[in-house]
């Protein structure tokens, strides 16, 4: 069976820190990888997707990055927070090319002071 | 461009009512349509899905979805809901042809039951 693994839970930091969210998926080989963001209020925003290991394509510009270091991982940061980045970062992956369904990870909730 | 979207941002029962929550979608094709579910500080869960052939598809829990083309809807229904029902509703698509890598999702719909 998959499981998709997001780490840390959640984090608190402050304005100009630096971010580095994680997720792992274990049991399925070369998935369709995707980060999305979640402001309170629950409307998705969809931030990256990768469709292989090295290649991340951007959807929305948010002052943060991803990368694919290995198939199984996806990695989302930042140089510097900014108070519109808390919220609720969600990893999900898919089978194909978006006409399969996303199987969401268990979040990490994110709050910058 | 597709689009999806959810008129009612928050629908508010009582306990053993039925359900509808209502999806309109926007698309040229043929579209893939999904309801997932989020419950509070949780990911989304897949309730159903649709791809083709008849337009009354099952999930789980109870509920069930009707496609129709002709309205370009994807409507979640449910007989009975139970107050473990509340959580937030969001119905998604994606399309048929492959290099769309970006799912549409609708803004969501809060459920509130009442005991």
């Amino acid at each position: 069976a998959q499981t998709i693994h997001q780490w840390p839970v959640a984090e608190i930091k402050a304005v100009g820190s630096p971010l580095s969210l994680g997720c792992t998926i274990k049991g399925k080989s070369s998935p369709n990888l995707y980060w999305y963001w979640q402001a309170t209020g629950g409307t998705l925003q969809q931030l990256f997707y990768s469709i292989t290991v090295g290649q991340v394509e951007s959807v929305v510009q948010l002052n943060l990055s991803a990368s694919r270091p290995k198939d199984d991982q996806f990695i989302l940061s930042t140089e510097k927070l900014l108070l519109s980045h808390s919220g609720f970062y969600l990893c999900a992956w898919s089978l194909g090319t978006g006409d399969y369904e996303q199987y969401f990870g268990p979040g990490t909730r994110l709050t910058v002071l | 461009a597709q689009s999806v979207t959810q008129p009612d941002a928050r629908v508010t029962v009582s306990e053993g009512a039925s359900l509808q929550l209502r999806c309109k979608y926007s698309y040229s094709g043929t579209p893939y349509l999904f309801w997932y579910v989020q419950y509070p500080r949780q990911g989304l869960q897949l309730l159903l899905k649709y791809y083709s052939g008849d337009p009354v598809v099952q999930g789980v829990n109870g509920f069930e979805a009707e496609f129709s083309k002709s309205n370009s809807s994807f409507h979640l229904r449910k007989a009975s809901v139970h107050w473990s029902d509340s959580a937030v509703y969001f119905c998604a698509l994606s399309a048929t042809s492959g290099g769309n890598y970006k799912p549409t999702f609708g803004k969501g719909t809060s459920l509130v039951v009442h005991p």
